[in-house]
């Protein structure tokens, strides 16, 4: 079955520091990875998607299958970005099975 | 830009109460999702829609039921609400397509007394 872990409920860091936020899988099938984020207060939305191997507000994420990991990476954290994450697992055509979220709260 | 509303932010009911929550999208996506979001549970998916009239159960179906007689809206149903139902409740489209991201509507935050 697939499953999507998200280890830290919770992350802090310095504003300026590099962040990390991790992201295993597990999918028998071929996997499609995405990013969402939610602002305080605002809607969820995509960040990026590994298929398109862009680099969003700073973020970047590899696809890893080797270690099935999706870590989402930013090298120097601002306060704006302190949001909740999610890590997403694309499986079959219409489904999106999702982590249990990080909150990230970058420290002034 | 896509647009998915939600008829309401705030909902209170009570317990053994019928409930609907309605989704509206502006897009002309096929699909659509509703799911649930909880603390340390993150979301997780109740049912989602493929076309107009057809309807797949998602992770946690029980309890709810879904509605679309429109390809525009997609309607949650609580037929029986129980104060395990307490919960964000997020609406999502999504065109076909690969890798078409999925498009959230801002939340409604239901209350079951």
């Amino acid at each position: 079955a697939q499953r999507v872990t998200q280890p830290e409920k919770l992350l802090s860091v310095f504003k300026g520091a590099p962040v990390e936020l991790k992201c295993n899988y597990s999918y028998s099938g071929s996997p499609e990875l995405f990013w969402y984020v939610q602002y305080s207060r605002q809607r969820l939305q995509l960040l990026l998607r590994h298929i398109s191997r862009e680099s969003i507000k700073g973020f970047t994420a590899d696809l890893n299958k080797g270690e099935t990991s999706f870590h989402l990476k930013k090298p120097f954290a601002q306060e704006e970005d302190s949001a909740m994450y999610y890590c997403a697992l694309k499986t079959g055509a219409n489904n999106l099975f999702f982590g249990t979220g990080t909150r990230l709260t970058v420290i002034p | 830009d896509v647009k998915v509303t939600q008829s309401s932010r705030y909902l209170v009911k009570r317990t053994g109460e019928k409930v609907f929550l309605e989704c509206v999208q502006d897009m002309d996506h096929e699909n659509m999702f509703w799911y649930r979001q909880d603390p340390g549970l993150g979301l997780r998916l109740i049912y989602f829609s493929y076309d107009v009239k057809m309807k797949e159960k998602g992770d946690i179906p029980e309890g709810y039921s879904v509605s679309r007689e429109k390809k525009e809206r997609f309607s949650l149903i609580l037929e029986s609400a129980s104060t395990n139902q307490t919960s964000m409740y997020l609406c999502a489209s999504r065109g076909t397509g690969e890798s078409q991201p999925q498009h959230f509507g801002d939340g409604t935050r239901l209350s079951i007394l």
